[in-house]
């Protein structure tokens, strides 16, 4: 069983809408939560990280963590071509990251 | 200008080489990291190291070494063992923090490529 699971999409959206993009994990111990952005060919890039329950907003981003359902969102509000990526999720537990396969996120003009 | 460098950019060899990509933060972080990055698919644990002259194998270090001799450094070499070697490699650093870590940040990878 993977450690973070991800869908792999591709999830499309139109431009201005709301992007929803989901992870989940499988270790309880996991304290803490990263959503990265990949464009093709790049390296990651970090966008938010979340370490309580609740939500934490950072601009049109919003990061929810939901330890009791094991469950990582992030939502892009008015989405914008430029957020066309892979977003990446990550847990870290015990010095170590897990990371998800990764969500493929298409905005469309 | 603070940050992660690796070098070079893109790196091929001959099947049966070693080749060795660096590593280097000067953002005065704690661990370092390297992973491996196949087409389409998510970052998967090299090795790891939290402290100078200490690191850690990760998920798949099979067929490949590292040093920590300085906070700043961490090369990764790919050995002649490691069966398919092509791929993205990417070192990242973050801040040890009590109770958790800090933030993660990756520099801009090497793409290996071995014929």
């Amino acid at each position: 069983q993977k450690e973070v699971e991800q869908n792999s999409g591709p999830l499309s959206v139109p431009e201005g809408a709301i992007a929803s993009l989901n992870c989940t994990y499988s270790d309880r111990g996991s304290q803490s939560f990263f959503w990265y952005r990949q464009y093709s060919g790049k390296s990651p890039e970090l966008i938010m990280f979340i370490y309580s329950n609740g939500d934490k907003e950072d601009g049109r981003f919003t990061a929810q963590l939901n330890k009791a359902s094991q469950y990582v969102s992030l939502l892009i509000r008015d989405s914008q071509p430029s957020d066309s990526a892979t977003y990446l999720c990550a847990g870290y537990n015990f010095n170590k990251f897990y990371f998800g396969s990764g969500t493929k996120l298409n905005v469309k003009p | 200008d603070g940050g992660i460098t690796q070098s070079p950019k893109y790196l091929f060899r001959k099947e049966g080489q070693n080749v060795t990509l660096s590593c280097e933060q000067n953002l005065n972080h704690d661990a370092m990291y390297w992973y491996r990055q196949d087409p389409g698919q998510g970052l998967r644990l090299i090795y790891y190291s939290q402290i100078v002259n200490d690191f850690q194998k990760g998920d798949i270090a099979e067929g490949y070494s590292v040093s920590r001799e300085k906070k700043e450094s961490f090369p990764l070499t790919v050995t002649s063992a490691q069966k398919n070697p092509t791929a993205f490699y990417l070192c990242a650093s973050s801040i040890l923090q009590t109770g958790g870590t800090g933030e993660q940040y990756f520099g801009p990878g090497t793409r290996l490529t071995v014929t």
